[in-house]
């Protein structure tokens, strides 16, 4: 069975640029959560999607959004990229809300460059 | 004070030894998760666990829900097990995960 899967794998863009990260969640999994991983710093929550819908939100500016699509896949999209977005960003899922089984199992990330 | 809190920061240790990592938690959470994070950046889920303790092969990972903690252990630690170690609270099912700094563990032969 396949994992998590996120494209692409690496990332460089500019300040002021636009971004659109992806990730797929194993399949039957309906959950799918962002996370940030800044150099130096520990992970932190960025957004949960769930049965197409945005469940939370993690501190983030407005700037940062995503969406999931009816297959479960997600988007993370970031506009007008600051230096401090350069970053790992992990895509995990889980079964869901309506099932109970809610282990998060991580896909191996985006590093994003933004210079 | 961080809602997750681990210790220590970065450890050492000579191949065999035993190994100790702490995790403590300011809140009431439904699930903790274990979680080995390689150089490389990508991240493996070791343990999710309410209660008790659970093994897999030279991982022992316990829970104290009384008092908000839970311990990682390895035995017999092997230099394939320098990663870093970070311990995640739960609160509620299917719900985001909130991350401790995590423990450097470098094993030297």
């Amino acid at each position: 069975e396949a994992g998590v899967t996120q494209s692409p794998t690496h990332l460089i863009k500019t300040r002021g640029q636009q971004v659109t990260l992806r990730c797929s969640p194993i399949s039957g999994h309906t959950s799918v959560y962002w996370y940030q991983q800044a150099l130096g710093l520990g992970l932190q929550f960025l957004l949960w999607y769930d049965e197409g819908e945005e469940r939370n939100r993690g501190n983030f500016p407005p700037r940062f959004s995503g969406r999931q699509f009816p297959n479960y896949s997600s988007e993370l999209n970031v506009n007008a990229l600051e230096l401090e977005d350069s970053a790992l960003y992990l895509c995990a899922s889980s079964l869901g809300l309506t099932r109970q089984g809610d282990e998060q199992f991580f896909g191996p990330g985006t590093r994003l460059t933004v210079l | 004070k961080n809602e997750v809190e681990q210790s220590p920061q970065n450890l050492t240790a000579q191949e065999g030894e035993f190994i100790t990592i702490n995790c403590s938690y300011s809140v009431g959470i439904s699930a903790l998760h274990w979680l080995q994070q390689h150089p490389g950046g990508g991240i493996v889920s070791l343990f999710m666990l309410s209660s008790g303790k659970k093994k897999h092969g030279r991982l022992i990972a316990t829970i104290n829900i009384q008092e908000k903690h839970s311990s990682l252990h390895i035995t017999a630690s092997h230099p394939r097990d320098s990663a870093v170690y970070i311990c995640a609270t739960k609160r509620g099912t299917a719900s985001k995960l909130t991350f401790g700094t995590g423990t450097r563990l470098q094993v030297t032969l």
